[in-house]
């Protein structure tokens, strides 16, 4: 049972416009979302998050979305930069329970930006 | 936030032998993780690495394959063991520093092959 799904396994966009990167979980029982930002041979590196009780959290390029009612989160980079291109991981953490402080992450999309 | 050195970066080994692959922080953490990310899959957690005591393994994992050791709050181990072919993965291990969002750090990765 995938709780935190990210449905696009790639993304293609142009430099200088907005990338979109999408999540949708099925467990109400997360307290954080995260993104990660992952190249290969590297571990994965933290980008943004955004708490359960916000709909919006912005950084600079980079702004991730929530949408509780439909369980779906989104990451807008704009604009974006072949810097960017890599594997990109949603991540959410328990709030609670026996669980409490783990991550779980959906399959990732790989962005890749085009000059 | 912390560094996670962990190694080795990558390993070819022969079916039935073990690999134990190493994690030291620079600093204190409350929770250790290790992860495993098989090809063009998600990061899946093994367990949960406790100061002084067991760890805690996730559904599907189990200590005689993947036992773990964790002797102080900077240091970690995992043990990959009697490999098999369908072993080859990254594994990752990742530390969570302290309160928030932020305090999750990962380790480059060990890139497993068994042959």
């Amino acid at each position: 049972d995938q709780q935190v799904k990210q449905n696009s396994p790639s993304l293609s966009v142009q430099e200088g416009r907005i990338s979109i990167l999408n999540c949708d979980y099925t467990n109400s029982m997360f307290d954080y979302f995260l993104w990660y930002k992952k190249y290969p041979a590297e571990g994965p590196t933290f980008l943004i998050s955004i708490s359960s009780i916000k709909d919006k959290n912005e950084d600079g390029r980079f702004t991730v979305f929530l949408n509780k009612s439909a369980k779906h989160l989104s990451l807008h980079i704009v604009p974006s930069q072949p810097g960017d291109s890599a594997v990109y991981f949603c991540a959410a953490r328990a709030a609670g329970g026996t669980s409490y402080g783990k991550l779980t992450f959906g399959q990732g999309t790989i962005l890749t930006v085009h000059p | 936030s912390a560094v996670i050195s962990q190694k080795p970066s990558r390993d070819i080994c022969q079916r039935g032998t073990s690999l134990t692959i190493q994690c030291q922080v620079d600093s204190q953490v409350t929770m250790m993780f290790w992860y495993r990310q098989q090809p063009g899959q998600s990061l899946t957690l093994i367990a949960t690495a406790n100061q002084g005591s067991e760890a805690t393994y996730e559904s599907g994992f189990v200590i005689d394959k993947f036992p773990i050791s964790r002797p102080n709050l900077t240091f970690s181990t995992l043990t990959v063991s009697n490999m098999s072919p369908e072993d080859s993965s990254i594994y990752l291990c990742s530390g969570r520093t302290g309160q928030g969002q932020y305090g999750y750090t990962f380790g480059s990765g060990t890139r497993l092959t068994v042959v």
